[in-house]
């Protein structure tokens, strides 16, 4: 099987600007999440989406949001960037959630100017 | 609150020698205890899960509840068990992972 593919894999912004970073998972899972991960705060979840529904969602402002479609794959989006939104974003999939074993993605590397 | 905490970021040992990678958590709940691992250029990815209560590439761990710590173990290290290792945290009906901030361990020759 094909593994997690997360796409773009780097990606330069401005503050101010917003992006749509995307997570195709392993086909069959139906579960998608989302992490940072940065230097300092190691990886800190973002959100989760099971069957196009938002089952769960982290402590970040609501600049993050994100979304599932009816193939499982998953996007998130970041508005009006902040130069400490600079980090690598992880996309995990699994077959039901947490519980299941979770299969990570490459990441998308941000960096914010 | 939920959390996870590994003290140590830098754990160095010789080849050969044992490992103890620190675990401690605090959940209220029941949890479900992962250790996922990190080699150079590739993917997170799952080493174990206290469920399963198998030994992977020569790596235990077990949950003491007690303590409420699990920590993960290995005799003898060897140099391609050099990565990073994250101790992860879930629970029932939560749909979310609770990362610690990682442990590099870096096996000497």
């Amino acid at each position: 099987k094909a593994g997690v593919t997360q796409t773009p894999r780097y990606l330069i912004k401005t503050r101010g600007q917003q992006v749509t970073l995307s997570c195709s998972p392993i086909s069959g899972h139906r579960s998608v999440s989302w992490y940072q991960q940065t230097p300092g705060q190691g990886l800190q979840f973002l959100f989760e989406y099971f069957s196009e529904t938002q089952r769960n969602k982290g402590n970040f402002p609501g600049r993050f949001s994100g979304r599932q479609f009816s193939n499982s794959r998953s996007e998130m989006n970041v508005s009006t960037l902040e130069l400490g939104d600079s980090a690598l974003y992880l996309c995990a999939s699994s077959l039901q959630g947490a519980r299941d074993t979770q299969y990570f993605g490459p990441g998308t590397r941000l960096t914010v100017l | 609150a939920q959390r996870v905490t590994q003290p140590e970021k830098l754990l160095s040992v010789f080849k050969g020698a044992p490992v103890e990678l620190k675990c401690n958590y605090s959940y209220s709940g029941s949890p479900e205890l992962f250790w996922y691992v990190q080699y150079s250029r590739q993917r997170l990815q799952l080493l174990l899960r206290h469920i399963s209560r198998e030994s992977i590439k020569g790596f235990t761990a077990d949950l003491n509840k007690g303590e409420t710590s699990f920590h993960l173990k290995k005799p003898f290290a060897q140099e391609e068990d050099s990565a990073m290792y994250y101790c992860a945290l879930t629970g029932s009906g939560t749909y979310k992972y609770i990362f610690g901030t990682g442990t590099r361990l870096k096996v000497l020759a």
